[in-house]
């Protein structure tokens, strides 16, 4: 069966970066796009990137992030990575990444990725 | 501000037929597939609807449907387990971005 397995909770400092992976299983990575959304306590979801797997492995940032976060994945282990850098109190929240659905639409979903900023 | 409008809160009762709404413009709703996601008790979402499609393993109550810029997630016969928050989300072709909904919070009387 198709599952998305995401990295322990982080803990980090202001201005620190967090680096979250996402092991994709029971299906070809490639096959379909990887997102990230997140979610921060009280509030609603947030998509923040895409990753198309497949060739070069193309990427879209959300105009917010961008500048801070990098999106790579590596198909010989199925595992999607997403840094986010310059990490700010706000940034807390927590991160999933999702499989896509067609181009639009996300069908499965990770456990989630708590991140903590705090000094 | 949310680039899709939900409905803060419904509720309904056991048995009842109820319908969440998600309302955009024609770079968005009007245009794309939207997709609905359940999240319980502050865990992952779960997809409970993709376009028109219910994914494997969803009971055939929930049901999606769309009408010019709005589309609605109905639940036919609400369950004591449907409780929780869903979001809609799709495609924004102007803003070129996946955007969601503020969420509708489901409550089971």
């Amino acid at each position: 069966q198709v599952q998305l397995v995401q990295s322990g909770a982080e803990v980090e400092k202001p201005g620190a970066s967090v680096h979250i992976s996402c092991r994709a299983s029971g299906y070809t990575l490639t096959d379909h796009y990887l997102y990230w959304v997140r979610q921060v306590r009280g509030q609603g979801l947030e998509w923040m990137a895409m990753i198309n797997p497949a060739g070069g492995g193309d990427t879209k940032y959300a105009r917010k992030f961008r500048g801070r976060i990098t999106v790579t994945r590596d198909t010989s282990t199925s595992t999607v990575y997403m840094t986010l850098s310059s990490l700010r109190p706000d940034d807390t929240a927590v991160y999933y990444c999702a499989r896509g659905f067609g181009e639009i639409l996300f069908d499965y979903w990770g456990q989630g990725t708590l991140v903590a900023v705090s000094s | 501000q949310s680039a899709l409008t939900q409905e803060a809160s419904v509720s309904g009762t056991i048995g009842q037929k109820v319908t969440l709404s998600c309302t955009g413009n024609n770079y968005n709703v009007g245009s794309y597939a939207v997709g609905w996601y359940q999240q319980i008790s502050h865990g992952p979402p779960k997809t409970v609807m993709s376009g028109d499609s219910l994914p494997s393993g969803i009971p055939d109550r929930f049901s999606g449907s769309k009408s010019g810029t709005t589309a609605s997630l109905t639940i036919s016969g609400l369950q004591a387990e449907d409780e929780g928050d869903y979001y809609c989300s799709t495609w924004d072709y102007d803003s070129s971005a996946w955007v969601f909904g503020s969420g509708t919070k489901l409550t089971v009387l």
